[in-house]
């Protein structure tokens, strides 16, 4: 089965760049829709952004002026960058991937399927 | 922006009670909804996608109902192992996401 795993440094020091890859295993990366998503300490989720195995992207307006999502369908991965973090920015971050379906209604419903396990990066001097 | 009041923040149900959390956004999302179960230090995991449909291999005592603005999450017999967070999630057309704030669910 899909499986999807997050790496990256777990320190960042304030106002330089987050960066993360997912790698998809057990299947592709193509067709689908893919996420990513954080969760700061003790408190709720928040969805960052997704990329199409195509390459378009779609952010949170909250954060889409420091973020970009890229894949590397060759490498079966696909990437967060996060500029400028701050305290703020300290959180596990997921991965997802996005299974788009059509309803019995004729409509598109999305839902996020399999989950990576998460990575804590934690922004400090 | 569609904003999610997800409510109670928490509940506190003894096992084989029924329990129902609910979920209300700010405009109409037709079906565009889903519900997550997070568990201490593990990813969330999806339960039910478009307003009212079982994920695969999700036990059938979780269900989920609802449309427009207001939806409902519902666990017919609570059992222990149903101990979690539990989160909606709204999208549009996009799609962008919004989660609710959580509802922390615990034994009596």
């Amino acid at each position: 089965q899909v499986q999807l795993q997050e790496s990256g440094p777990g320190l960042v020091k304030p106002s330089e760049t987050l960066s993360l890859t997912c790698t998809v295993s057990g299947g592709s990366i193509s067709s689908y829709y893919w996420s990513w998503i954080r969760q700061p300490p003790g408190k709720g989720l928040e969805w960052i952004g997704y990329i199409y195995y195509s390459g378009s992207t779609n952010y949170n307006p909250s954060l889409k002026s420091r973020v970009t999502i890229s894949v590397d369908t060759s490498k079966n991965q696909f990437s967060l960058k996060l500029s400028s973090v701050t305290a703020a920015d300290t959180a596990v971050y997921y991965c997802a991937r996005v299974r788009r379906g059509i309803a019995v209604a004729g409509w598109y419903y999305y839902c996020m399927d399999v989950w990576g396990k998460g990575t804590t990066v934690t922004v400090s001097s | 922006d569609i904003q999610m009041t997800q409510s109670p923040s928490s509940l506190s149900a003894s096992v084989g009670d029924r329990v129902t959390i609910t979920c209300q956004a700010s405009q109409d999302i037709s079906n565009y909804l889903n519900w997550y179960q997070q568990k201490p230090g593990k990813a969330p995991k999806l339960l039910i996608y478009d307003a009212s449909n079982l994920e695969t291999g999700v036990p059938s005592r979780f269900s989920g109902s609802g449309s427009g603005t207001d939806f409902t999450f519902t666990i017919s017999s609570l059992q222990p192992e149903d101990i979690a967070t539990y989160y909606c999630q709204q999208y549009d057309n996009l799609p962008r996401y919004t989660f609710g704030q959580g509802t922390k669910l615990e034994i009596k």
